[in-house]
């Protein structure tokens, strides 16, 4: 069964840092990766979505890589801003669809 | 871009009650949708997955009797918590997949939050 892990659970960092967020997942065998973004009692929104056959996805301050042999992605924030703040998921696709244990990240001003 | 719509965003019921849960691909078919629920502080955990037109799939542990879902038309899924206890209280989150493929992405509703009393 695919398990998915990000470390770190929980991270705060100054505004203006960068920042990289890492998933790991234990079975290759994916169809594609996808990062999303959780505010409190909220729904998840979609960040970047990465392909199998693909290396990276960019979105504005957001890059999110892949690397499949080492069953790794990590989403790198760049300029981070109060906004940012929220939990980071990440999901592997496969047969299902498997959830990491998220990122809460907090953005001091 | 896609747009799922999911209602009600929250409920508070009381014990022994039944609650349903919709969820709407408002501008894309779905042929197929996911239930997730989410413990406090804890990553989602997929319930079931719904295809238009057959009974749901659920993953194990799941009470399917408990926990019906309908997808009756490429539109719409619907989660009835039946005889809600206190203990299924949670954020329940419907995702549709646009295509049928199995790498196109998900898009998610708002989310529920279900308080039984």
């Amino acid at each position: 069964k695919q398990e998915v892990t990000q470390i770190p659970a929980a991270l705060s960092v100054p505004e203006g840092e960068n920042l990289v967020l890492n998933c790991s997942f234990t079975d290759s065998a994916i169809y594609n990766l996808q990062w999303f973004r959780q505010d409190p009692g909220k729904g998840l929104t979609s960040l970047l979505l990465i392909q199998s056959s693909q290396r990276e996805q960019t979105s504005g301050r957001l890059n999110a890589s892949l690397d499949k042999s080492s069953g790794r992605s990590t989403l790198y924030i760049a300029a981070s801003q109060p906004g940012d703040s929220a939990t980071y998921l990440c999901a592997a696709t496969g047969n299902q669809f498997y959830f990491g244990t998220g990122t809460s990240l907090t953005v001091i001003p | 871009g896609a747009v799922v719509s999911q209602h009600p965003s929250w409920v508070i019921c009381k014990s022994g009650t039944s609650v349903k849960i919709e969820c709407r691909s408002l501008d894309f078919q779905a042929t197929t949708m996911f239930w997730y629920r989410q413990f406090p502080k804890q990553s989602l955990m997929l319930m079931a997955t719904s295809n238009e037109g057959s009974k749901a799939t659920y993953e194990q542990g799941v009470e399917k009797d408990k926990f019906l879902i309908n997808h009756a038309s490429l539109t719409l899924s619907t989660l009835t918590v039946t005889s809600a206890h206190p203990e299924d209280s949670s954020f329940y989150i419907c995702s549709a997949r646009l295509g049928v493929a199995a790498n196109e992405k998900l898009f998610f509703g708002s989310g529920t939050q279900l308080s039984v009393l």
